[in-house]
């Protein structure tokens, strides 16, 4: 699986639009990007995945470089309940490792009124 | 449906002593995994499973046992309490199809070996 590079902390006003950036420059031509955040003393929440095109669901929107070297994901209007860690995961579906995420420190938004 | 269960939420154990961390899901999922959070760590995942009957390690099963008799159960084992065993355990499953693999977690059990 491709190792992904987030920004260890980042603010945002409430209301406003988060755009949280992950860097996967190794990233293979199968492997997808998945997204997950945890609220504090929560276990982990599923936000959004994709694989070349932008991707948008009642949650958040994903934006991918046509590279696929890095992506971005946006909170369109942040609120206080989506102060979270969000962690980016690069990894293919299926085969040996099916299933298995590798989550690494991941991003802390704090979202502030 | 209730998704992904676990229980205790809290427990504390003597170190030596052994303990069962029960997981359920009832959303008939094939695929479920166990991962320990440390604190300010990310989730590191201990043992996984595709079905019934099979089960396989993660990155850190040491100190851990698992079995999977049945579809809607993943229980984990620890045989002799270590205080580095000290952490937040959560279960979760999925049901892998194309490209989606998406997870679901549980609430956590936190435990604490003194």
């Amino acid at each position: 699986d491709a190792k992904t590079t987030q920004p260890t902390s980042m603010d945002c006003a409430e209301g406003r639009a988060a755009n949280l950036p992950c860097n996967h420059s190794t990233i293979s031509g199968n492997e997808y990007v998945y997204w997950y955040r945890q609220i504090h003393s929560q276990g982990p929440q599923y936000i959004i995945h994709g694989l070349k095109n932008n991707e948008t669901n009642e949650m958040a929107s994903l934006i991918i470089t046509e590279d696929r070297k890095s992506s971005t994901l946006i909170l369109p209007h942040a609120t206080l309940r989506d102060t979270a860690v969000y962690y980016c995961i690069v990894r293919v579906p299926g085969g040996t490792s099916y299933g298995k995420l590798t989550f690494g420190q991941g991003t802390i938004l704090t979202v502030h009124p | 449906n209730a998704g992904v269960t676990q229980t205790p939420k809290f427990r504390i154990l003597k170190i030596g002593q052994s303990m069962t961390l029960q997981c359920t899901q009832d959303m008939n999922h094939n695929y479920m995994y166990w991962y320990r959070q440390d604190p300010g760590m990310g989730l590191k995942l201990i043992y996984y499973s595709v079905g019934a009957g099979i089960t396989d390690k993660g990155e850190v099963p040491n100190g851990y046992n698992v079995s999977r008799s049945t579809t809607e159960d993943f229980p984990l084992r620890l045989e002799l309490a270590a205080p580095s065993q000290t952490s937040v355990y959560f279960c979760a499953s999925s049901y892998p199809t194309g490209g989606k693999e998406t997870q679901y977690f549980g609430p956590g059990t936190r435990l604490l070996v003194l």
